[in-house]
């Protein structure tokens, strides 16, 4: 069965920093692949998404991700974050089989000023 | 649009107390999901529906029911709630299968179970 993996429960960057946040999937196949943010108090939103064709995908906000088949990573970058970035960012995996998605467990972003 | 909504947005019951969530969506959706969240384990599918009349299990299931009568709602039902089901429920919703198309969500509801 699929599975995601989010290493880093916890990040904290300055305002202005680079950000990288992680993602690992299990799957034998070519999976789909998605960032999520929810943000204090709110639902989830949608960042970005992987289906095929270009590895390097560009979502909103500013946000990009990396498809690496080598190393079954789907990792989250932002070049310069902002305080309004600080939320929790899921990655999530589907396959061509499924009615639905499988989240990782979430990463908290702290933003220092 | 609203968009996805949630009634209500807090609720707290008694063990033993039944209550019914409810999730309205006015994107003309097929797809409809229930996900509890709990820290430090992420989103966990409870039940879904990919048509009115339908639904399936996902991940979490017991002690949760859902019903899809109408294609814009989804219900989802604790018949005897216990102090494990004390969370933060999210409703979504999909045009097709999430597979392709994003999730929507809903704000969330935060259920305490005393």
């Amino acid at each position: 069965a699929q599975s995601v993996t989010q290493p880093d429960i916890h990040i904290t960057v300055s305002e202005g920093a680079s950000l990288e946040l992680r993602c690992n999937y299990s799957y034998g196949a070519t999976p789909y692949l998605f960032w999520y943010v929810q943000s204090p108090g709110q639902g989830l939103q949608l960042l970005l998404k992987y289906f095929s064709g270009d590895t390097l995908v560009q979502g909103i906000k500013g946000f990009e991700a990396e498809f690496k088949r080598s190393q079954s990573s789907f990792n989250l970058r932002k070049p310069s974050v902002h305080w309004s970035d600080a939320a929790e960012y899921f990655c999530a995996v589907a396959t061509n089989r499924d009615d639905k998605i499988i989240f990782g467990k979430g990463t908290r972003l702290h933003i220092l000023p | 649009n609203a968009g996805v909504t949630q009634t209500p947005k807090f609720r707290v019951l008694k063990t033993g107390q039944s209550m019914t969530l409810l999730c309205a969506q006015d994107m003309n959706h097929e797809y409809m999901y229930w996900y509890r969240q709990d820290p430090g384990m992420g989103l966990r599918l409870i039940h879904y529906s990919v048509g009115e009349g339908t639904t399936a299990k996902g991940e979490v299931p017991d002690g949760y029911n859902v019903s899809r009568l109408k294609k814009q709602n989804f219900l989802l039902g604790l018949e005897s709630a216990a102090p494990s089901q004390t969370s933060v429920y999210f409703c979504a919703s999909s045009y097709r299968a999430s597979t392709y198309n994003e999730q929507f969500f809903g704000p969330g509801t935060r259920l305490t179970v005393l």
